[in-house]
């Protein structure tokens, strides 16, 4: 049982690049989100899905897209990065839907956008 | 609108002394809340979570926190630090019936020898 993985750990990009930072879970979770941790600021949910097929926007969804196609992946796209995002990203799963879930972060992915 | 203010940036203490870590929500209703711990370089551990009934709660690691609605607040307090609680502490607010957490700023933690 993996938990929550993802990939890459580290990835440098150049301004206008696009990468897709994967995110999957073995734990039949319907709930996941995707986080960017920024010094000072915590973190701040960027897009969120409570089902395959059923993606919402958080607080700072801009330049970021989102899909789920099925109920164990959640990749997080950057269509064409720019250096404000450079930041860590947590991907993070949990059963049902409802505030009292537990949520199971992944170990983060660290974004450099130069 | 839902938020969560974590007054301490960094907080140094010995090893051995006891610690509290201070957090203030504001929510409409009965909050759902959690303290998470996330070590350097890893990924957030949730360390303990209140949904309602006992207002002191026992978390893994020796933690513990209390609710006080009057004060809105949910600090964590560990009687006595080890060098290994060393990290970074997130106060969270669970917001509405979607999983969606609202997260503190954080306190990093320092324990000295």
């Amino acid at each position: 049982n993996a938990g929550v993985t993802q990939t890459p750990k580290f990835q440098v990009l150049k301004t206008g690049q696009s990468m897709t930072l994967q995110c999957a879970q073995d734990m039949n979770h319907e709930y996941m989100s995707w986080y960017r941790q920024d010094p000072g600021m915590g973190l701040r949910l960027i897009h969120y899905s409570v089902g395959a097929g059923i993606t919402d926007q958080g607080e700072v969804p801009n330049g970021y897209n989102v899909s789920r196609s099925t109920t164990e992946d959640f990749p997080l796209r950057l269509l064409s990065a720019a250096p404000s995002q450079t930041s860590v990203y947590f991907c993070a799963s949990s059963s049902g839907t409802g505030s009292y879930n537990e949520q199971f972060f992944g170990p983060g992915t660290r974004l450099t956008v130069l | 609108a839902q938020s969560v203010t974590q007054p301490d940036i960094h907080i140094t203490v010995s090893e051995g002394a006891s610690l509290e870590l201070r957090c203030n929500y504001s929510y409409g209703a009965t909050p759902y809340l959690f303290w998470y711990v996330q070590s350097p370089g890893q990924g957030l551990q949730l360390l303990l979570k209140y949904f309602s009934g006992d207002t002191l709660v026992q978390g893994i690691k020796g933690f513990e926190a209390e609710f006080k609605r009057s004060q809105s607040s949910f600090n964590l307090r560990k009687p006595s630090v080890h060098w290994s609680d060393a990290a970074e502490y997130f106060c969270a607010v669970g917001a509405g019936a979607t999983n969606k957490l609202i997260f503190g700023t954080g306190t990093l933690l320092a324990v000295q020898p």
